[in-house]
């Protein structure tokens, strides 16, 4: 089975700290991703990577940078974290064009 | 601008009833089509796909058609169970190579016992 694993279940921080999400996949994929999740807009893509050191920009990239060092591994990176990141976020992977399996996801609140 | 759409938030079926969830889409390059179910607090699980190729895929309970003229799909539920009950977000690809997904919005399913 695959797994997706994310550093942090429920993360506090408050308005202007730096914040590091952290995402693990088990299954070689090659393809990762980061969404976010909010009420009425259903999931919206961040930034995706394709391969190590290899990042795209999503729909939403604005006030997020994101780091692929090593192939399991996916980091989302709040530079200055504000309110309005306050949001549920999610990791998937891929391999291919296959489907995207998804993290337990991390409930960010930003005060 | 809305490439997948999910026009009904919400959705209330008795148990053992069939569930119809509906998903729109704009964007004719689109060739493969997926279902996630997400229940609070857990990441979206994968439930079913369906390729441009075909107009019809079936899992036991859960079955999606897809009317490519119409550029509409629907999930099916037969019989609903309780256990049902969660998000379910369609979600679109195959425009750029890149395996991106777009998702639409989500439709809540509360099944009734």
């Amino acid at each position: 089975d695959v797994k997706v694993t994310q550093s942090s279940r429920y993360l506090v921080k408050r308005t202007g700290e730096k914040v590091f999400l952290e995402c693990v996949q088990d299954m070689d994929h090659e393809n990762m991703f980061w969404y976010r999740q909010d009420p009425g807009l259903g999931l919206r893509l961040i930034y995706f990577s394709y391969d190590v050191k290899m990042k795209e920009k999503g729909d939403i990239p604005e006030g997020y940078s994101v780091s692929r060092e090593k192939k399991e591994r996916f980091s989302l990176i709040l530079e200055s974290a504000s309110t309005n990141q306050t949001s549920m976020y999610l990791c998937a992977s891929s391999s291919g064009g296959e489907t995207q399996y998804f993290g337990p996801g991390t409930r960010l609140l930003v005060l | 601008d809305q490439q997948v759409k999910q026009n009904s938030p919400s959705l209330s079926v008795q148990e053992g009833r069939i569930s119809i969830l509906n998903c729109d889409y704009t964007n004719s390059m689109f060739d493969y089509f997926l279902w996630y179910k997400k229940y609070p607090a857990e990441g979206p699980t994968f439930l079913i796909s369906i390729s441009s190729i075909k107009d019809k895929n079936e899992d036991g309970r859960f079955t999606v058609f897809l009317n490519k003229s119409a550029k509409h799909l629907s999930l099916h539920i037969v019989p609903s169970q309780p256990g049902d009950s969660a998000v379910y977000f369609c979600a679109a690809s195959g425009t750029s190579g890149t395996y991106k997904y777009i998702f639409g919005t989500g439709t809540r399913l509360k099944v009734l016992a």
